[in-house]
């Protein structure tokens, strides 16, 4: 069964550094996607960025990227320059199908 | 602007009685989602419909009902609603093998 762990329950980092989440998962396909999601204090789910397997280079938009390790089975999220905005709730999930699956989540607190 | 709309955003409601929480989107994508989430869950998939009178029950269907009668517009509806049903509800629509862009969620109180 397909399965995706977000290990780390909780981080917190100081304003304007950089972080990186871990995600690991686990798949019979050979071709999947795979997401990052936001939600924030006020419960809105955001999608951040995706990273389709067969692509070998890293996605990144703005001040997100990914470290895709496929070997490893590992999607990591880096944010740069953190801002207090960030400060959330992060989800990390894998397509199956129609369905996603999701971590548990990790929460993220940006300090001043 | 791609938008996915719920109706209500809070809802507070007695034990047996019927809810009906709605859900749109301008972006005519055929596959939409039901989730609940509750502390320490996570989402959790209630129903999938992946395109008009197409509905198929996700992880935990038991106690709730949908209806797609056109495109963008998808609704839940808890018939006779028990207290176990308080959660957030949070609709989500995609194309067959896109990202999921998501409502902003209804929190349903059933007292």
């Amino acid at each position: 069964a397909q399965k995706v762990t977000q290990t780390q329950t909780s981080i917190s980092v100081m304003e304007k550094t950089t972080v990186t989440m871990d995600c690991v998962y686990e798949t019979q396909d050979s071709s999947y996607f795979l997401f990052w999601y936001k939600q924030t204090a006020s419960g809105e789910i955001v999608f951040l960025i995706r990273q389709d397997s067969y692509k070998k280079e890293n996605a990144t938009v703005g001040h997100y990227s990914l470290n895709f390790q496929k070997p490893k089975s590992s999607i990591g999220l880096i944010i740069t320059a953190t801002q207090i905005e960030d400060s959330a709730v992060y989800f990390c999930a894998m397509r199956e199908n129609y369905q996603l699956i999701w971590g548990s989540g990790t929460k993220l607190i940006i300090k001043p | 602007d791609m938008k996915v709309t719920q109706m209500p955003r809070y809802l507070i409601k007695r034990m047996g009685e019927n809810v009906l929480l709605e859900c749109g989107q301008d972006m005519s994508h055929e596959t939409m989602y039901w989730y609940r989430q509750d502390p320490g869950l996570g989402l959790q998939l209630i129903y999938i419909s992946y395109d008009v009178d197409s509905n198929s029950e996700g992880d935990i269907p038991k106690g709730y009902r949908v209806s797609r009668k056109k495109r963008e517009h998808f609704s839940l509806i808890l018939d006779s609603a028990k207290t176990n049903q308080t959660s957030v509800y949070f609709c989500a629509s995609s194309t067959s093998a896109e990202t999921l862009y998501f409502g902003s969620g209804t929190r349903l109180t059933v007292l």
